[in-house]
């Protein structure tokens, strides 16, 4: 069954204090996985899209990489504006574009 | 930058009754998305539609649920008849091609009384 999962489930950071966020996945034959951050309120935001184990992307202070198993996401020097629930989604192996959502790690970021 | 736009943000309904929540997908994008969030719980899929026709719908969207295309802007999601378990955030996405990123819009928060 597909499966991802989500650690922490919440992340407590002082501004400027690097951390990683992990998502770990169970599908057959991977097509791509997606960083999404959602504000309180709102809508996933699209971060980023990783297809293939070694492949890293940046943004910012984002740096999101994958593996065969797992991908995480990297902050380097969090600010407050970071704080958010980051979310990680793969597309069902069996299905055309469900995402299967992870229930994501809840950032924040204090001064 | 193009943004999914969805309408009402939130719609306070009684059970028993229709809603019809609205959608305008990014322009040029050709698969729409239906997902739902209950509070506290993961984002979920429930329906896909692509070529004017349902292309993958979850468990959760059984014949109390529809959707439309029913313009080249517009996208609905109709539930008939709600229940108290249909409220959630609801959540409509779009993309250009399979494989690439999902949009999504702000969404409708939807209370059933």
């Amino acid at each position: 069954e597909d499966q991802v999962t989500q650690s922490p489930e919440a992340l407590r950071l002082q501004e400027g204090e690097s951390s990683s966020l992990n998502c770990s996945y169970t599908v057959s034959g991977l097509r791509g996985l997606f960083w999404y951050r959602q504000d309180p309120g709102k809508g996933p935001e699209f971060l980023f899209t990783l297809y293939s184990a070694g492949e890293e992307k940046e943004k910012e202070r984002l740096k999101a990489t994958l593996t065969k198993k797992e991908s995480f996401l990297h902050i380097t020097a969090p600010k407050p504006e970071d704080s958010a629930t980051y979310l990680c989604a793969v597309p069902s192996s069996g299905g055309y574009n469900k995402l299967i959502f992870g229930a994501g790690t809840r950032l924040a970021v204090h001064p | 930058e193009p943004e999914v736009t969805q309408t009402p943000s939130h719609q306070v309904t009684q059970m028993g009754q229709e809603v019809i929540l609205r959608c305008v997908p990014i322009s040029n994008h050709l698969y729409f998305y239906w997902y739902r969030q209950i509070l506290g719980q993961k984002v979920e899929f429930l329906v896909s539609f692509y070529n004017n026709e349902i292309s993958e719908k979850s468990e959760i969207f059984d014949d109390q649920f529809s959707v439309e295309r029913p313009d080249g802007s517009n996208f609905t999601l109709k539930i008939r008849s709600t229940k108290l378990e249909d409220s959630a955030m609801y959540f409509c996405a779009s993309s250009d091609l399979q494989n690439q990123p999902q949009h999504f819009g702000d969404g409708t928060r939807l209370s059933i009384l």
